[in-house]
C-alpha cells in the first residue's frame, strides 16, 4: 500500500536558520506530492504541491522537489521565520485515488 | 468563498451516546472527503464522496462510523454509541474535481470529546 514517513517528529531551530524537513514515501503508482501546513487550532493548509513537468514547486519561500530515485520530496527554506512554526504534513496521493495518504507529521518550532 | 464549514466545532458526548457531525463543503466542489486527526495516529483518511456518491470508505470503522450525502451542499458523519477512542478532531476537506494532484480545503474540524 501507499505510505509516507516523515522522520522527525519534531525540528527546533533558531530563527534565521535554514530549514529541512524529511518525507520519503511509497507507492505502487506514480504519486502526487503535497506538504499541509497547520498552525495551532487551523485547518490544514496547502503549502505546496509536486509538479509532473520537473518545476520546481515554491511557496512563502518553501521550495521542494521530488526524486523518485530516491522516493523523496523533502521541504526546504533558506531562513526560517518565527511564524513558520508550526505542524507540517507530507502527503501523497495517485492518479487511482484522490484519497490523501499523510505522514505522521513534523512539528516546527522556530526560537528567537 | 466561505471555505469548507463544518459544525459543531466542539462537541462532547457521553460513552455510548450518538454524535452527528456536518460539513458544508466549497459550493462547486465535487468531490467531499472526511480524515481523523489525533495525536498518536496523526491525520487518517475515513471516506469520501464523489458527486455526492460514496467512492472509498475504507479508513471507516465500519461497525459504528457511517457517512452520508444527501446533496452537493452537505454531508454528514454519524458516530452512533461514541466511545473514548473516538475522542479526535474531525476534518473534512473538499477538492474542485476528481484527480491526483487536486488540492484539498479543509475546514476547521470538529473536535470530539468522549467522556
Amino acid at each position: 500500500g501507499d505510505s509516507v514517513t516523515q522522520t522527525e517528529g519534531l525540528v527546533t531551530l533558531t530563527e534565521g536558520l535554514p530549514v529541512m524537513l524529511n518525507c520519503t514515501y511509497q507507492s505502487t503508482y506514480s504519486p502526487f506530492l503535497f506538504w499541509y501546513v497547520q498552525h495551532l487550532n487551523e485547518a490544514p493548509k496547502l503549502l505546496l504541491k509536486s509538479f509532473t513537468d520537473n518545476k520546481r514547486p515554491e511557496h512563502q519561500g518553501f521550495h521542494a522537489t521530488l526524486h523518485k530515485s530516491s522516493s523523496s520530496f523533502h521541504l526546504q527554506k533558506s531562513s526560517a521565520q518565527l511564524s513558520d512554526s508550526a505542524l507540517y504534513y507530507c502527503a501523497l496521493s495517485t492518479s487511482s485515488g484522490q484519497k490523501l495518504v499523510f505522514g505522521q507529521g513534523t512539528i516546527l518550532k522556530v526560537y528567537l | 468563498n466561505a471555505g469548507v464549514i463544518q459544525t459543531p466545532r466542539h462537541k462532547v458526548t457521553g460513552k455510548g451516546q450518538e454524535a452527528t457531525l456536518w460539513c458544508e463543503p466549497i459550493s462547486g466542489h465535487s468531490a467531499v472527503f472526511w480524515y481523523r486527526q489525533t495525536i498518536v495516529q496523526g491525520l487518517e483518511f475515513l471516506t469520501y464522496f464523489r458527486n455526492q456518491a460514496p467512492i472509498d470508505d475504507s479508513g471507516m470503522p465500519k461497525e459504528r462510523f457511517s457517512a452520508q450525502m444527501p446533496n452537493q451542499s452537505h454531508s454528514t458523519l454519524k458516530i452512533q454509541s461514541t466511545q473514548p477512542q473516538d475522542s479526535a478532531v474531525y476534518l473534512c476537506a473538499s477538492s474542485l474535481v476528481l484527480g491526483g494532484r487536486d488540492t484539498q480545503y479543509f475546514g476547521p474540524g470538529t473536535r470530539l470529546l468522549v467522556l
